[in-house]
This record gives C-alpha cells, structure tokens and sequence, in this order.
C-alpha cells in the first residue's frame, strides 16, 4: 500500500490561511470517511488534530478545520499563528486488510 | 486520562529482535485497538501493525508480515510489538498508539512517548 501524497512543504504568514492537500485512491480515502491529521513538533509525538475527516478533538483550536472531496482530503489551518509550525501527517483507513495508510507529511514553515 | 508508556530505548545488532513494550494506565485497555507506528530519522509515520486486546487479534502491513509480532497482557494493561530480523533500516522512533481517548478505533488520539531503536553492528 503506497502512502497518502502530502506536498512537502507549505508556508504562510502570521494571520494568514494555509490548506495541506492528502491524496489517495479509491481504496483508502475514496473509500471511508475515516481521514485523520496529526501535528507533530521535533522531537515530540504526534498529537491528533483532526479526526473522521473533520472532527475536532476536545482542545484543538477551531482554526483547524478539514474536508474532503473524492480521494483528496485537505487540512485548513485560519489565523496561522507561530506555533502552528510543525509537520502535519493525514491518515486514513484503508480496509480491513491494510488498515491504516500515513501520508509522507508535510513541513509548514510560518514565516 | 488514559496514558501509553513505552519502554526505553534499545540497541540490536543486525539480524536480532526487539521487543518493545506499551504500558496503558489511567482507563480500559481491552476494547480498543492499540497500534505500533514507527518514524525513522527524518522521515515520515509508517502504520505496522495493530491489536484489539480483548480479542487477542492482531494484524499488520503487509511490509512487516512475517517479521512483526504484536501482543498484548490483559491483566498487566501492556501491548508489545517485537520486530525479527532486524537490519539498519529498522533504525526509527516506534509508537504505540490507540484511540482510546475518543471512545474507538477511527484515529491515534493517545499516543506513548516512543522508543527509540538503533540497529548497529
């Protein structure tokens, strides 16, 4: 099973809006609304941003919202603020014999 | 709140095991699949595998099938994940992780603090 396509990086400044891109096949994303984003700052673990697609877990800021669209799924950060800089990774499920796939992850750098 | 602490960190010779330990404390155990996600050095997240404790089934990527095992110890609340054959390429930070705190299986909302494992001769 490939990984998720991410672009490498992205980047925006302070106040700004920034969309991650995620994009799969008809077997992982296209297939399930079970699409989830993780932040993960350097030498930490990954922290669940965004679940089902576009659910946010108690305590996650309302600026980060996500969506999808046949087998592209996308993670919107509004209001980019400095510790927003991270690597963000999408994940979706991919059926029962694959489980889950991980994208290759994505670098915002907030200028 | 559920915790996932991981054992510490560990250096195999080429060709070697490892097992690797996920302690849950804080919350039930058994209902929810716990998952082993590893990172190499500067790269991205890889799924290996993952267990649902109170059924005692377990499966994996097809990358990792026939060298990965994963277990899980109802009664001491542990998860482990032992990887055969062990190469330079295996060199990464392993996570286990479980959604535990969300109430399913759909994402990774817990996540231990991961142990690092470098395969050297």
């Amino acid at each position: 099973q490939s990984a998720l396509t991410q672009p490498a990086s992205v980047s925006g400044s302070p106040g700004q809006s920034i969309t991650i891109s995620c994009t799969g096949t008809s077997s992982d994303v296209g297939s399930y609304n079970l699409v989830s984003w993780y932040q993960q700052h350097p030498g930490k673990a990954p922290k669940l941003m965004i679940y089902e697609v576009s659910k946010r877990p108690s305590g996650v800021s309302n600026r980060f919202s996500g969506s999808k669209s046949g087998n592209t799924a996308s993670l919107t950060i509004s209001g980019l603020q400095a510790e927003d800089e991270a690597d963000y990774y999408c994940c979706s499920y991919a059926g029962s014999s694959t489980s889950w796939v991980f994208g290759g992850g994505t670098k915002l750098t907030v200028l | 709140q559920v915790q996932l602490v991981q054992s510490g960190a560990e250096v195999k010779k080429p060709g070697s095991s490892v097992k690797v330990s996920c302690k849950a404390s804080g919350g039930t155990f058994s209902s929810y699949a716990i998952s082993w996600v590893r990172q190499a050095p500067g790269q991205g997240l890889e799924w290996m595998g993952r267990i649902i404790p109170i059924l005692g089934i377990a499966n994996y990527a097809q990358k990792f099938q026939g060298r990965v095992t994963i277990t899980a110890d109802k009664s001491t609340s542990t998860a482990y994940m032992e990887l055969s054959s062990l190469r330079s390429e295996d060199t990464a930070v392993y996570y286990c992780a479980s959604g535990i705190g969300l109430g399913g299986n759909d994402a990774f909302d817990i996540w231990g603090q991961g142990t690092m494992v470098t395969v050297s001769s």
